[in-house]
């Protein structure tokens, strides 16, 4: 079935990296738009970053700009968020979703989330 | 940058009776946005895309309505398991933006 995993969470100090994985399978991961979601603790949905089918447009959120990087490896099926300079604010469950479409739109499927913790 | 603005903050309802959700952005965007239920430790689900075209699976009582910069969810009779916070999203001009949600809880 259409399934996305999403890897690669955990506690770090703030200031350091971390990057995340999505792992698509059921589905062609070549013909659509993934996203990446959060949702910090007792707050609402954040969206975060796009990437297209093809990797040939990416957007990001203001409060990641400049310190997040979305990527695809379509071969692999796997969708990465790489994530620098930490702040305790990107504290969150980070999501990756399915776009219903080629660009950015809506989220169909999402996987289940991992946990990021941004802590000295 | 169009902000989504969703109200009520919470609806207090019982099972059975009608919930109407709103959500107003802060300029035309046509029909393009989305509805999700999120619960808690679940993943959000898309409910609504393109303000009123139900997502595969979805049961006929959750209908989305509007164009512009006034949509409405409505659950037309709530099932135990609709108890839920709801997201509306537009579709981003290359950026997706969510409102702070809308939380139905039993009364």
């Amino acid at each position: 079935q259409v399934q996305l995993v999403e890897s690669g969470g955990g506690v770090v100090q703030p200031g350091r990296s971390l990057r995340l994985s999505c792992a698509a399978s059921g589905f062609t991961l070549s013909t659509y738009a993934i996203h990446w979601v959060r949702q910090a603790p007792g707050k609402g949905l954040e969206w975060v970053a796009v990437i297209w089918y093809d990797g040939s447009n990416k957007n990001y959120a203001d409060s990641v700009k400049g310190r997040f990087s979305i990527s695809r490896d379509n071969s692999r099926n796997i969708v990465n968020l790489q994530m620098s300079s930490l702040r305790d604010e990107d504290t969150a469950v980070y999501y990756c979703a399915k776009d219903m479409r080629f660009s950015s739109s809506f989220m169909d499927v999402w996987g289940q989330g991992t946990a990021v913790s941004v802590s000295s | 940058e169009i902000v989504l603005t969703q109200s009520p903050a919470t609806l207090s309802l019982s099972p059975g009776e009608r919930a109407t959700l709103s959500c107003r952005a802060s300029q035309s965007i046509s029909t393009s946005l989305a509805w999700y239920q999120k619960k808690p430790g679940q993943a959000p689900r898309l409910l609504i895309h393109d303000a009123s075209n139900r997502a595969t699976g979805i049961p006929a009582r959750f209908s989305g309505s509007g164009s512009g910069t006034d949509f409405t969810l409505t659950i037309s009779s709530l099932e135990p398991e609709d108890f839920a916070v709801y997201y509306c999203q537009q579709r981003p001009n290359w950026v997706g933006t969510f409102g702070q949600g809308t939380k139905v809880e039993i009364k």
